[in-house]
């Protein structure tokens, strides 16, 4: 079974541009997360989809982050403008949990967007 | 979300018995302790979960006391693959719960060495 798949696996673009990052979750898991870790920080929270609908997202930085998902598959995470201060690298995540039974959720990452703003 | 305490760095020889331990004294009744481990230049892989007691799969053992205010991480005989940054998160990844905002702290970096 394919886990969380990225793309682009890297990417370089100039201060101002536009860049759109995807993810493809595992088939099947209605939930879908985005994380950050920008350079010297930890790892964040950036938002998270259950389907097509956002559930929470507290941890996005400003509104020059757009994220969607469209049909409740795979998601796109829009950064526009880009800052110097954006670059890092952006994980995505899913989970098939629906919150009804008594198990914890188990939530699987991808290996990452790397992004680098100049 | 309740805050975590791990080492910053073990270090441990191929073949030795590895236990990271996590301190969360301010774990909420709703709240599972996960962790992960995670190589340079990828994604943090799920190693394990657990709410209570012990739980094992066929990498690791997760130990948990009765009083869920901390929890070891057990990595039987080792070995140099196993050199990573392994992260203790605890979170309401349960029914109702946050389901989803983890909070990463800096991890423990293990070096596991011939």
């Amino acid at each position: 079974e394919a886990g969380v798949t990225q793309f682009p696996s890297h990417s370089v673009i100039e201060k101002g541009q536009t860049v759109t990052l995807r993810c493809d979750p595992i088939s099947g898991h209605d939930n879908l997360y985005w994380y950050r870790r920008v350079m010297g920080k930890e790892i964040k929270f950036l938002l998270h989809f259950v389907k097509e609908s956002k559930q929470d997202e507290s941890g996005m930085p400003n509104n020059r982050f757009l994220a969607e998902r469209t049909g409740g598959t795979y998601s796109t995470l829009k950064v526009q403008p880009a800052e110097l201060e954006d670059s890092g690298v952006y994980f995505c995540a899913s989970s098939q949990y629906d919150g009804t039974d008594q198990s914890g959720n188990t939530i699987y990452f991808g290996e990452g967007s790397w992004l680098t703003v100049v | 979300l309740a805050k975590t305490t791990q080492p910053i760095s073990m270090d441990s020889y191929e073949g030795q018995e590895v236990n990271i331990t996590c301190s969360h004294n301010n774990i909420a009744t709703n709240d599972y302790i996960t962790w992960y481990q995670q190589f340079p230049s990828q994604g943090p892989r799920f190693i394990i979960q657990g709410y209570k007691t012990k739980v094992t799969n066929e990498v690791a053992s997760l130990f948990i006391p009765a009083d869920r205010k901390s929890s070891t991480l057990s990595l039987p005989r080792v070995s140099l693959s196993d050199t990573a940054v392994y992260y203790c998160l605890v979170g309401d990844m349960g029914y109702g719960g946050s389901q989803g905002n983890l909070i990463f702290g800096k991890g423990t970096k293990l070096s596991v060495k011939p």
